[in-house]
């Protein structure tokens, strides 16, 4: 059975630090993995896939994150945080066969101090 | 510009009454979904289709119907079985084309029960 375990349900950073979000997957079949980003009171947007064309991805807002299969690991990193960064994020994986579940991650709410 | 509408953004519903969300696409997906966003618990399944006037039951489908009559259109219904029914509820589309299943997602409905 697939499923997703995000760490840490909050994280705080300060402005400029590096942000890290972490996300670890099950998966019994090549998985296809998402992170999501959601704005208070918004619907979620993409932030960047993992398909297997690279292990490492790239996303918008200076987002990036990379696929690690030894550690069933999918962290989103961002050398510097900006205050805009702060809202929820969250991770989720998809069976490779285009199956129409997606399974999410309960999210982290990240948060950047001045 | 191409994308998904939900309406309402909020409703307030009296306990016993019917309600009905509202979600509208117009990226011609074929696939829709519904999720419930309650604190701390991701996004959970309510009700998925992936063609016309079919559909199928997500994770948490008791006290809720949904109905596919057009291809744009997939309004949820909360319904009096459904204890407790204040959350956030997203609604979100997809091609079937593509293997990874990357969803959009409307801006979302928060219902309140009173």
């Amino acid at each position: 059975a697939q499923s997703v375990t995000q760490l840490g349900s909050h994280v705080s950073v300060s402005e400029g630090a590096l942000v890290l979000l972490r996300c670890n997957y099950s998966s019994s079949v090549p998985p296809y993995l998402f992170w999501y980003v959601q704005y208070p009171n918004q619907g979620l947007q993409l932030l960047l896939k993992y398909t297997s064309a690279a292990t490492l991805v790239k996303g918008i807002n200076g987002f990036e994150a990379e696929f690690k299969k030894s550690e069933t690991s999918f962290h989103l990193t961002k050398p510097s945080a900006h205050m805009s960064d702060a809202a929820e994020y969250f991770c989720a994986v998809s069976l490779n066969t285009g199956g129409f579940k997606t399974i999410f991650g309960a999210g982290t709410r990240l948060f950047v101090k001045a | 510009d191409g994308g998904i509408t939900q309406s309402p953004k909020y409703l307030f519903r009296k306990e016993g009454q019917n309600v009905t969300l509202s979600c509208e696409q117009n990226l011609n997906h074929d696939a829709m979904y519904w999720y419930r966003q309650d604190p701390g618990q991701g996004l959970r399944l309510i009700y998925y289709s992936q063609i016309v006037n079919d559909f199928q039951k997500g994770d948490i489908a008791e006290g809720y119907s949904v109905s596919r009559e057009k291809k744009e259109s997939f309004p949820l219904t909360v319904t009096s079985a459904q204890k407790n029914p204040t959350a956030f509820y997203l609604c979100a589309s997809s091609t079937l084309a593509g293997v990874d299943n990357e969803q959009f997602f409307g801006p979302g409905t928060r219902l309140t029960v009173l």
